[in-house]
């Protein structure tokens, strides 16, 4: 199984305030994911990223929301201003080798104040 | 557009007794189904996969689940629950197109002991 850690593991910032969520899989990866899982909610799919270039994007991943591969090892989600509803926990995936299963990081909790 | 449904947001049963979470999805192809865990605080494990192979799916710790085309079901099942199965699981769909993962909302597994 693939391995994911993210960083930080509890963030937390005033609204209006930028946020940089980080991913980073032990084995090199060309495509990952983030979602996002607000308290008490279902999984909701943010975007796909494949080399280099976002793949899929859903209706929440707006203006605010963008991801890089900065330096080719990790993946990071921005927030440029954040708001009290983006409150929630981010997880970033990254394929397995077979059928389209996805395994995921633990998450970055983010409380927006 | 693709849905999930699980139904029941709750579900408990005594230690040692079956476990049955049931899910449902809408798709217009036959998809790739997947079951998640999340333990309290953690992030989302995969428990099983269904990829067109065989319908019945041997997972992790104990579950399988069986794919039912005729009535568009993948319910989970384990034959005897133990107190460290209390965690929400998380039913998932993805059609062959894409890599996006469509999420139900949950069951949180409650055991008795």
């Amino acid at each position: 199984e693939p391995e994911v850690t993210q960083t930080p593991s509890h963030q937390v910032t005033q609204m209006g305030q930028e946020v940089i969520l980080r991913c980073v899989p032990i084995s090199n990866h060309l495509y990952f994911y983030w979602y996002r899982q607000i308290l008490g909610q279902k999984v909701e799919f943010l975007v796909s990223f494949y080399n280099n270039e976002i793949s899929e994007k859903s209706e929440i991943f707006d203006d605010q929301f963008s991801v890089e591969r900065p330096d080719g090892s990790n993946f990071t989600l921005k927030i440029r201003s954040t708001k009290l509803e983006d409150s929630a926990m981010y997880f970033c995936a990254i394929p397995g080798r077979g059928s389209y299963e996805q395994y995921f990081g633990p998450g970055t909790r983010l409380t927006v104040t | 557009a693709q849905s999930v449904t699980q139904l029941g947001s709750h579900v408990s049963v005594s230690e040692g007794a079956l476990v049955l979470l049931r899910c449902n999805y809408s798709s217009s192809v036959p998809p790739y189904l997947f079951w998640y865990v999340q333990y309290p605080n953690q992030g989302l494990q995969l428990l099983l996969k269904y990829t067109s192979a065989a319908t019945l799916v041997k997972g992790i710790n104990g579950f399988e689940a069986e794919f039912k085309k005729s009535e568009t079901s993948f319910h989970l099942t384990k034959p005897s629950a133990h107190m460290s199965d209390a965690a929400e699981y998380f039913c998932a769909v993805s059609d062959r197109s894409n890599y996006q993962l469509i999420w139900g909302a949950g069951t949180k597994l409650i055991i008795k002991p």
